[in-house]
């Protein structure tokens, strides 16, 4: 069974610093793995989608990268601003119609 | 606004009432899912529908639970006799037919069984 591990849960910095989020999963026969922005109450806010053959993929200053052999994904999202305060998800597609196992998210603050 | 449209936004219902819920997807997305997300948690998958059919139901979705998409179009997910179990965030998603299988998501229903 797949299992999504996102650490840490939490994660407070000042502005300016680059932000690293990190997603583990078990089984590395996924078809892809999509990152999401979640704002409190809010609905899900797709950022980067990375094939399983892909090894990263960029947006703006969002880079998130993809080792399927380790289990292992990373955003990065470069000079954090307050307005990337948001709870990010991970979540790796391990069916070819599209279910998605998802992670518990990390919960970020950046503070001005 | 051409994304996944939901609706209502939120409902509040007392136990044992019945609720539906609504789902727009992108218009020329062949592939509607719902997932279900309570507080601190990551989504949990539900159903999915190819078209008008309904290809995949999770364990989670009681005998309580039914999903329509009748045209392939719009979804309802309607809970008979709601308990305070069932109080979430209720969230739609759709995926073009072709492609890296990209799923958007609404703005979610949230739920509250009082």
């Amino acid at each position: 069974k797949q299992e999504v591990t996102q650490i840490p849960a939490a994660l407070s910095v000042p502005e300016g610093e680059n932000l690293v989020l990190n997603c583990s999963f078990t089984d590395s026969a996924i078809y892809n793995l999509q990152w999401f922005r979640q704002d409190p109450g809010k609905g899900l806010t797709s950022l980067l989608l990375i094939q399983s053959s892909q090894r990263e993929q960029t947006s703006g200053r969002l880079n998130a990268s993809l080792d399927k052999s380790s289990g292992r994904s990373t955003l990065y999202i470069a000079a954090s601003q307050p307005g990337d305060s948001a709870t990010y998800l991970c979540a790796v597609l391990t069916d070819s119609w599209g279910k998605l196992q998802f992670g518990a998210g990390t919960q970020v603050v950046v503070t001005p | 606004d051409t994304g996944v449209s939901q609706d209502p936004r939120h409902k509040i219902t007392k136990r044992g009432q019945n609720v539906t819920f609504r789902c727009d997807p992108i218009s020329e997305h062949n592939r509607l899912y719902w997932y279900r997300q309570t507080l601190g948690q990551g989504p949990e998958f539900l159903t999915y529908f190819q078209n008008e059919a309904q290809l995949e139901k999770s364990r989670l979705l009681s005998d309580r639970f039914s999903a329509e998409r009748p045209k392939g179009s719009f979804s309802t997910l309607e809970i008979q006799r709601t308990e305070q179990g069932d109080s979430a965030m209720y969230l739609c998603a759709s995926s073009p037919p072709s492609g890296g299988i990209e799923a958007f998501f609404g703005q979610g229903t949230r739920l509250t069984v009082v």
